[in-house]
């Protein structure tokens, strides 16, 4: 049972580039999220999703889009990348959006240069 | 709004010392409360959750939460610390709504 696969585990960009973080769960749940870990801050809530079709925005939500087209996958892109953007990346995924756990992925460190 | 408040930012022990790491959060609603660990280079894991029901609960690892509602508080709780604990720790709400709200953390540091 893989849980949450995120990739790539590192990245280093370019200011301006774009790219799409992958987050995949094969626990078919229902609510997806990513979140951004930056020293001091805890996680941040960027976007999230409780269903296929249905998105919304977190804490953070500037630069990034997110979709998603099945259950299975939630892909995090970042439009054109800032500094402010080097952060370490959570993808998490829970059962439902109230009482359930969330299980994350194993992050995705991004550096923007 | 919600809101979730962990009182230290760094908490160092000595192996075989008590630990109590504050939480307390903001809602005006129901809530379900969480404590996750981060070990270094690791992803979140669930150390314990609340829902309902007995407002004293346990998780792994010897770990244990109080809740008071009268106080908007969670804390997180171990009678004897080990070396191994050394991590950080996240407290979390989730409300029906659909959002979690994770506090800032606390880095635990067990010296042995």
């Amino acid at each position: 049972n893989a849980g949450v696969t995120q990739t790539p585990k590192f990245q280093v960009l370019k200011t301006g580039q774009s790219m799409t973080l992958q987050c995949a769960q094969d626990m078919n749940h229902e609510y997806m999220s990513w979140y951004r870990q930056d020293p001091g801050m805890g996680l941040r809530l960027i976007h999230y999703s409780v269903g296929a079709g249905i998105t919304d925005q977190g804490e953070v939500p500037n630069g990034y889009n997110v979709s998603r087209s099945t259950t299975e996958d939630f892909p995090l892109r970042l439009l054109s990348a800032a500094p402010s953007q080097t952060s370490v990346y959570f993808c998490a995924s829970s059962k439902n959006r109230g009482q359930a756990e969330a299980f994350f992925g194993q992050g995705t460190r991004l550096t923007v240069v | 709004a919600q809101s979730v408040s962990q009182h230290n930012h760094h908490v160092i022990l000595s192996e075989a010392a008590s630990l109590e790491l504050g939480c307390n959060y903001s809602y005006g609603g129901t809530v379900n409360l969480f404590w996750y660990v981060q070990y270094p280079g690791q992803h979140l894991q669930l150390l314990l959750k609340y829902f309902s029901g007995d407002p004293l609960v346990k998780g792994i690892k010897g770990f244990e939460a109080e809740f008071i509602k009268s106080k908007f508080s969670f804390n997180l709780r171990k009678p004897s610390v080990q070396w191994s604990d050394t991590a950080e720790y996240f407290c979390a709400i989730n409300t029906n709504a659909g959002k979690s709200t994770f506090g800032d953390g606390t880095t635990l540091t067990v010296k042995p």
